[in-house]
């Protein structure tokens, strides 16, 4: 079945560290690939995203993200975390509709 | 601009009731989508509407749920004789196209008692 993996439920860091998050998926042919970010009390918002072209991205606040087509991933970084960064982070695929991962939800601690 | 917005925010409501949610996207998106959303999970895909059709329902649970977006702009989400697992978040997001980025609105938490 295809789906959407993010391997981690919960990151906690102290600021300043790097983040990586992971996305898997398991669809196959072309894909449309985001990161959404949803802070406390807000709505979904679009972090970055990927249709074609250099497979790293750079999004919003410093996030990035790269397109390993061979791994079938698209893994989210930012190298120096801040308090703000405290959010849930949901990676999604559209092939022909869109589906979500699961989610991580990330803690900087001050 | 305007973004995607959703009315109730809220809605409590008693097992067996019927309820309506409501949607307003983006001016000029002609995509809109319905998803559902539950503690510690992602967004799961309810139903998609190119302009007035329901071009993808294949998310909707059961007979219960019932989508509608009569004029192409406004849509409304109705869910017949609640139980207490409907209770979730109900995100309404709307694009330019299928596969271009969703912009999603506040949601409407539902809660079946």
């Amino acid at each position: 079945a295809q789906s959407v993996s993010q391997h981690n439920h919960h990151v906690i860091l102290s600021e300043a560290a790097s983040l990586e998050l992971g996305c898997n998926y398991s669809y196959g042919g072309t894909v449309n690939l985001f990161w959404y970010v949803q802070y406390p009390g807000q709505h979904l918002q679009l972090l970055l995203k990927y249709f074609s072209g250099d497979p790293l991205v750079k999004g919003i606040k410093g996030f990035e993200a790269e397109f390993i087509k061979s791994k079938f991933s698209f893994n989210l970084r930012k190298p120096s975390v801040q308090w703000s960064d405290t959010a849930e982070y949901f990676c999604a695929v559209v092939n022909n509709d869109m589906r979500f991962g699961a989610g991580t939800r990330l803690t900087v601690k001050p | 601009g305007a973004g995607v917005s959703q009315t109730p925010s809220n809605k409590v409501t008693e097992k067996g009731k019927y309820v309506e949610l409501r949607c307003d996207p983006i001016s000029g998106h002609t995509a809109l989508y319905w998803y559902r959303q539950s503690l510690g999970q992602g967004p799961e895909f309810l139903i998609y509407f190119q302009g007035t059709g329901a071009a993808d329902d294949s998310g909707l649970p059961n007979d219960r749920f019932f989508a509608v977006r009569p004029e192409g702009s406004v849509s409304t989400l109705k869910i017949q004789r609640t139980e207490r697992g409907d209770s979730a978040v109900y995100l309404c997001a709307s694009s330019s196209d299928r596969r271009e980025t969703q912009y999603f609105g506040p949601g409407t938490r539902l809660l079946v008692l």
